[in-house]
């Protein structure tokens, strides 16, 4: 079965510092999705991605954050100044089509110390 | 602005018992609706999509209800086994995004 890739599986890194995190979407998808999940607390949505732009961001989605898809296979998420808020697991999804429910990777967990 | 209620937070049940996870939803407007499985510390595995014209999915042990005009859906889960013990989440998609329940904690006792 066709999966979502996500990379690295954890991270770790300093305040201040910036990270990137790396999905590859499953490949005939047209919908990509970063969500986060802290420590305890709900999966909460980040920013979809459609078309080669963002069609959607939370108030989360801040000016440090940001997505790209740079080649046409992968997915990334940027992080220029990490705070220690910023831990958490990250998730990447991608979909087909909208209301055809999502497939998710297995994560990235950033620890930001 | 979605708000999905999972209850109960915590469940534990003997080995073979059936058992019912329940999820509520504010919003009815929703595209679909799905249950995900998380293991502690890993990744969403998608158990079941129920589709806004769906009533019911199955696979296997799992069965999945929704009914939009209350707001409602459950998984039935049949004659638990001590490897269903993991948390499940109820996820709506309104306007292309999901928003998550807190989900329920199972614990199956051998």
């Amino acid at each position: 079965e066709p999966e979502v890739t996500q990379t690295p599986s954890h991270q770790v890194t300093q305040m201040g510092q910036e990270v990137i995190l790396r999905c590859v979407p499953i490949s005939n998808h047209l919908y990509f999705y970063w969500y986060r999940q802290i420590l305890g607390q709900k999966v909460e949505f980040l920013v979809s991605f459609y078309n080669n732009e963002i069609s959607e961001k939370s108030e989360i989605f801040d000016d440090q954050f940001s997505v790209e898809r740079p080649d046409g296979s992968n997915f990334t998420l940027k992080i220029r100044s990490t705070k220690l808020e910023d831990s958490a697991m990250y998730f990447c999804a991608s979909s087909p089509l909208v209301g055809y429910g999502y497939t998710f990777g297995s994560g990235t967990r950033l620890t930001v110390v | 602005k979605q708000e999905v209620t999972q209850i109960p937070a915590a469940l534990s049940v003997p080995e073979g018992e059936n058992l019912v996870l329940n999820c509520s939803f504010t919003d009815s407007a929703i595209y679909n609706l799905q249950w995900f499985r998380q293991d502690p510390g890993k990744g969403l595995t998608s158990l079941l999509l129920i589709q806004s014209s769906q009533r019911e999915q199955t696979s296997g042990r799992l069965n999945a209800s929704l009914d939009k005009s209350s707001g409602r859906s459950t998984l039935y889960i049949a004659a638990s086994q001590p490897g269903d013990s993991a948390t499940y989440l109820c996820a709506c998609e309104n306007f292309n995004k999901f928003y998550f329940g807190s989900g329920t904690k199972l614990n199956v006792k051998p």
